[in-house]
């Protein structure tokens, strides 16, 4: 089971940030943040990934909360080719076997609205 | 920068048929992965594979078989298809299980078991 909690939607106005939550109250200390995003009849796209301090890239800025239990994943000019399901994952640095294989939930359905 | 690329996009199967999804990817991952996507959730791992040679299994890998015979190709196979197996097949590769290398995956084929 995923061991991440997300909303299951939300909408946000072309041009203005999408603030995605995700909740992982059980992250042990060796597992990053992911995110990853799923375009319509697309395969899953990297976004960007966390250990404990906040990370910002090309595509997003993710925040990491002092005590690793939440983040929110910023996208600070969305626009409509943002519309997506949004994974957040938790995974460990170090592992073997199947346990570094991504895990994913339901996510969040953003739907960016004009 | 051709990444993973998966064929065919699309197939119909006949219940009791066979048939291999092809897998390549041009990046030298060692690791490679499937995935299965049913409507309306996640992604769950059918089998995945951390070299040539080597192979394991998922959470979901009744009804399957993969084979690794380089590090390119990553090829799966439904022996007797059935309507369960009707779904969404992604493949993804990465540098390495161990560090924090994402994974990149193929843009999927869409298989329907009727």
């Amino acid at each position: 089971d995923a061991k991440t909690t997300q909303p299951p939607s939300m909408d946000c106005a072309e041009g203005r940030a999408a603030n995605l939550p995700c909740n992982h109250s059980t992250i042990s200390g060796n597992e990053y943040v992911y995110w990853y995003r799923q375009i319509h009849s697309q395969g899953p796209q990297y976004i960007i990934h966390g250990l404990k301090n906040n990370e910002t890239n090309e595509m997003a800025s993710l925040i990491i909360t002092e005590d690793r239990k939440s983040s929110t994943l910023i996208l600070p000019h969305a626009t409509l080719r943002d519309t997506a399901v949004y994974y957040c994952i938790v995974r460990p640095l170090n592992y073997g076997g199947s346990q570094g294989n991504l895990i994913f939930g339901k996510g969040t359905k953003l739907s960016v609205k004009p | 920068n051709a990444g993973v690329t998966q064929t065919p996009k699309f197939r119909i199967l006949k219940i009791g048929q066979s048939m291999t999804l092809q897998c390549a990817q041009d990046m030298n991952h060692n690791y490679m992965y499937w995935y299965r996507q049913d409507p309306g959730m996640g992604l769950k791992l059918i089998y995945y594979s951390v070299g040539a040679g080597i192979t394991d299994k998922g959470e979901v890998p009744n009804g399957y078989n993969v084979s690794r015979s380089t590090t390119e190709y990553f090829p799966l196979r439904l022996e007797l298809a059935a309507p369960s197996q009707t779904s969404v097949y992604f493949c993804a590769s990465s540098g390495t299980a161990r560090g924090i290398q994402p994974q990149h995956f193929g843009d999927g084929t869409r298989l329907s078991i009727l």
